[in-house]
């Protein structure tokens, strides 16, 4: 069964640098068939899909956040990252790491617990 | 980007009843729709992918259908379990968009 587990400070000061990590155990996450995605929720509010890495290290961004993330992978620790820079208020969510089922379909078929990063002075 | 909606936006409904939440996309996405089901303070759960394939482990009373443009997810007889909020998501193209939600309450 795969898991996985987001890990990283629960509060970020403004304009400061938001890091996450995902652990990854029971599946290998140099797996062809999948990719490895960030979305987030603010409180009380719908999804937002932030992005996808490769275990290759090819990625894909939302354009709406593209200048300020980077996801990065360490194929050898089973984790993947996110950072996301310059953060504000609207950046205060709850963070998830999926995996990316990337067949013939796509979906985010595993899901982390979440964890909630507020910015906040 | 692909802005996908869902109707009703919450619903209230029995146990025992069968309930139907529709979700549209702006364009056309084929059979690239996915449903997820999300309980207060847990992470969304993938129920059917492709528009009408029922994840493993998911129970039969959950179904969905549809292509192109207009899909609908249908619970056939409501259980306790299934009161929760149902989101859509286009997995056509990036970004990956979904849906706001539907909040199901019991009645």
């Amino acid at each position: 069964q795969v898991q996985l587990q987001e890990s990283g400070p629960g509060l970020v000061k403004p304009s400061q640098t938001l890091s996450l990590t995902c652990t990854v155990s029971g599946g290998s996450i140099s797996s062809g068939d999948y990719y490895w995605s960030w979305i987030r929720q603010p409180p009380g509010k719908g999804l937002e899909w932030i992005g996808y890495i490769y275990y290759s290290g090819s990625t894909d961004y939302n354009p709406s956040l593209k200048s300020r993330v980077t996801i990065s992978v360490d194929t050898s620790k089973k984790q993947f990252s996110l950072k996301l820079s310059s953060v504000t208020a609207a950046d205060t969510a709850v963070y998830y790491c999926a995996r990316v089922g990337y067949t013939t379909m796509v979906y985010f078929d595993y899901w982390g617990q979440g964890t909630l990063v507020t910015v906040s002075s | 980007d692909i802005q996908m909606t869902q109707s009703p936006s919450s619903l209230s409904a029995f146990v025992g009843d069968r309930v139907t939440i529709t979700c549209r996309a702006s364009q056309t996405i084929s059979s690239y729709l996915n449903w997820y089901q999300q309980k207060p303070g847990k992470a969304p759960k993938l129920l059917i992918f492709a528009a009408s394939s029922l994840q493993s482990g998911v129970p039969s009373r959950f179904s969905g259908s549809g292509s192109g443009t207009d899909f609908t997810l249908t619970i056939s007889s409501l259980q306790p379990e299934d009161f929760a909020t149902y989101y859509c998501q286009q997995s056509y193209s990036t970004p990956y968009t979904f849906g706001q939600g539907t909040k199901l309450e019991i009645k």
